[in-house]
């Protein structure tokens, strides 16, 4: 299985600056084919709420996201960047990797407002 | 709109069985893969199974291999998890997913239901 570690766990930013959270997959989600696409989405999950699908292929935004959110990264290393951050981004960020099965996602960093 | 509504959650013994449904609707249900994903009380997410759009190829995590089955009633737009021999390590909010595409699955989750609670305890 494909495991996937976050950083940090937690993190407290202040409104209107960024934030800033890193996933590592244990070996590479990148498809190798013409198109080189990295298997790799982030979630957002608020307290009593499903996850909500943020960013896919790594760094394109689902309609309808914010773009003061961005994804980044190829192979192994990725990052969710929240550009300028609003207190309703208060939530747990998970990163996924559907590359293979079984998908599996990272432990979820808590990001909170400092 | 796309809605996913769990049901079939409750509190069962250890050993005992429930069966969970996902009511589908505001899309073509038949044309997606679906998948079942469960969340410890204050835990993280997990992957359960998956099922391709025409209901021939399921997946299984491996923690539940040989107890869960999947299936799907296309005719009924409604996803199912058969859960046997729970253990309490099951415990969780059960929540269903469809894949952001339509096609036989390796896709993110652009929809999820509201999930439905487990709870295995004696």
């Amino acid at each position: 299985d494909i495991v996937m570690t976050q950083s940090p766990d937690s993190l407290a930013v202040s409104l209107g600056e960024r934030a800033t959270i890193n996933c590592k997959s244990s070996q590479s989600v990148l498809y190798t084919s013409s198109n080189k696409k990295n298997f790799l989405a982030w979630y957002q999950q608020k307290p009593g709420q499903p996850p909500k699908l943020l960013i896919y292929w790594a760094s394109t935004r689902e309609s309808g996201v914010p773009d003061r959110f961005s994804g980044s990264g190829s192979g192994t290393d990725f990052t969710l960047t929240i550009s300028s951050l609003q207190a309703e981004d208060v939530a747990v960020y998970y990163c996924h990797q559907y590359y293979s099965i079984p998908p599996t996602f990272g432990q979820g960093t808590r990001l909170e407002i400092k | 709109e796309v809605q996913l509504l769990e049901s079939g959650g409750g509190l069962v013994q250890p050993g005992g069985s429930l069966r969970l449904s996902c009511a589908a609707s505001g899309f073509s249900f038949d044309n997606y893969a679906m998948s079942w994903v469960r969340q410890p009380p204050g835990k993280g997410l997990e992957w359960v199974s998956g099922l391709r759009s025409s209901g021939g190829s399921t997946y299984y995590a491996d923690s539940v291999k040989g107890r869960f089955t999947i299936s799907r009633d296309n005719s009924k737009n409604t996803l199912y998890l058969q859960m046997n021999g729970l253990r309490v390590e099951d415990t969780a909010i059960y929540f269903c997913a469809k894949d952001n595409v339509p096609g036989g699955g390796g896709n993110p989750y652009d929809s999820w239901g509201q999930g439905t609670l487990v709870t295995v305890s004696s």
